[in-house]
């Protein structure tokens, strides 16, 4: 079946722009993740959905940064003002909503964002 | 906090050698412990996990057993292939859906 898809899967900016990240995730999984992956900080998580809602949005490096889900599925992650330090692949990731907790994560193949 | 501190790459191996990658973890808490692989041109993939002190996770050939004593969750396989290149993390989970990585170590198998 079809994984977590992401798109675009590269995206050049100029600094001060903004740029919306869009994520699809596996049908039937309630519960989605962002993550950044950079070279100066490795693997970060940035929020978690569970549905629609955001539990933990405590690794969103700052206020120009967002994310929302609508419907239990797709899910967008904007930076406003984009900075050279947001350079990074962006990976979203999904999982079901088990009985004893959440599922094993399953990633997507990333957005490349380089800010110029 | 909870980190993870996994040795620095890249490793470089001939095919059939031994592979060690030494995963240790600070954490409040118990955490589960995982190992995820990034094949060349893939996105992350889970390779193994262990959720309590003791046990072994193992797949693909590849094993780490949970130490609760020392901390440790180093990954193993006793005969590599060239399709085991890739990036390795080690990873951890307090709370079942942040994940915290380690740096990861990128390994080479050459034939």
């Amino acid at each position: 079946g079809a994984g977590v898809s992401q798109s675009p899967s590269n995206k050049v900016t100029e600094k001060g722009k903004d740029v919306e990240l869009r994520c699809d995730p596996i049908s039937g999984h309630t519960a989605l993740y962002w993550y950044r992956q950079s070279l100066g900080q490795g693997l970060e998580f940035l929020i978690y959905f569970q549905g629609n809602s955001a539990p933990d949005k405590s690794g969103l490096p700052s206020d120009r940064f967002s994310a929302e889900r609508t419907g239990g599925s797709v899910s967008t992650l904007t930076i406003q003002r984009t900075q050279q330090e947001d350079s990074a692949v962006y990976l979203c990731a999904s999982s079901l909503a088990l009985a004893g907790g959440l599922g094993e994560q399953f990633f997507g193949p990333g957005t490349r964002l380089t800010v110029l | 906090g909870n980190s993870v501190t996994q040795m620095e790459g890249p490793v470089t191996l001939s095919e059939e050698a031994f592979l060690t990658i030494n995963c240790t973890y600070t954490a409040t808490g118990y955490p589960s412990l995982f190992w995820y692989v990034q094949y060349p041109g893939e996105g992350l993939q889970l390779l193994l996990k262990a959720t309590k002190a003791d046990d072994k996770g193992s797949n693909k050939g590849f094993e780490a057993t949970y130490r609760k004593e020392t901390t440790s969750f180093h990954l193993e396989k006793g005969s590599v292939q060239v399709s085991d290149s890739a990036v390795y993390f080690c990873a951890l989970s307090i709370n079942d859906y942040k994940l915290s990585f380690g740096a990861g170590t990128t390994v080479t198998v050459r034939a």
